[in-house]
């Protein structure tokens, strides 16, 4: 059963770069029938896209973040990533990464667990 | 591009049946067919209920249904058990990205 699981820091500096792994297991990220995206979720609020990708590299952005994140894939560890610089306290959040069946803004299917980060000086 | 409107609660009695709505605009539910529905209980990730309007994933009971019309979609859910009682969220696709809804709570009185 395909897995999704976030790594990264839970603090982050106002004014620096958020960074985020996802990792897959239990299926392949070169999988031709799938994209694989970020959404987020600030603490006792509602849900935000933040992008997608494709195993070839293609990129999708929220066009309200697109100035400030840069997804990437590594088909060879099996994982996507999430770059978003200039961080404020806004960007608190619970980060989820997703499998998004059929195109790059299709229905997620798969979730992973979240992870928190906490925008603080 | 702006959230979709939900109703902030809805609820209903164990066998009742409820309906959420989800508004958006004609540059977004009213155009196309990439409407999704996700039930989020509390402290948990989403999980994807309805997609493309009203097919629902494997897994999923039929007594959620999906439905659009014109710039409004609904997810109905009938025969009301306690373990449905979480947080909703519509989804839609626009002008190359996605949108979501502000989120309705469902409550199993």
């Amino acid at each position: 059963q395909l897995q999704l699981q976030e790594s990264g820091p839970g603090l982050v500096k106002p004014s620096e770069t958020l960074s985020l792994t996802c990792t897959v297991s239990g299926g392949s990220i070169s999988s031709s029938s799938y994209y694989w995206g970020w959404i987020r979720q600030p603490p006792g609020k509602g849900l935000e896209w933040i992008g997608s990708i494709y195993y070839s590299g293609s990129t999708y952005y929220n066009p309200s973040l697109k100035s400030r994140v840069t997804i990437s894939v590594d088909t060879s560890k099996n994982q996507f990533s999430l770059k978003l610089s200039s961080v404020t306290a806004a960007d608190t959040a619970v980060y989820y990464c997703a499998r998004l069946e059929g195109d790059p803004f299709g229905g997620v299917d798969v979730w992973g667990k979240g992870t928190t980060v906490t925008v603080s000086s | 591009q702006s959230a979709l409107t939900q109703p902030p609660s809805v609820s209903g009695s164990p066998g009742q049946s409820v309906t959420i709505s989800c508004t958006g605009t004609s540059s977004d539910v009213g155009s196309y067919n990439r409407v999704s529905w996700y039930q989020q209980p509390p402290g948990t990730a989403p999980k994807l209920m309805i997609y493309e309007v009203s097919n629902r994933p494997s897994g999923v009971p039929d007594r959620f249904s999906g439905s659009k019309s014109g710039n409004t979609a609904s997810l109905t859910i009938s025969g009301l058990q306690a373990e449905d009682e979480a947080d909703y969220y519509c989804s839609s696709y626009t002008s190359s990205s996605t949108s979501f809804g502000t989120g309705t709570k469902v409550t199993v009185l």
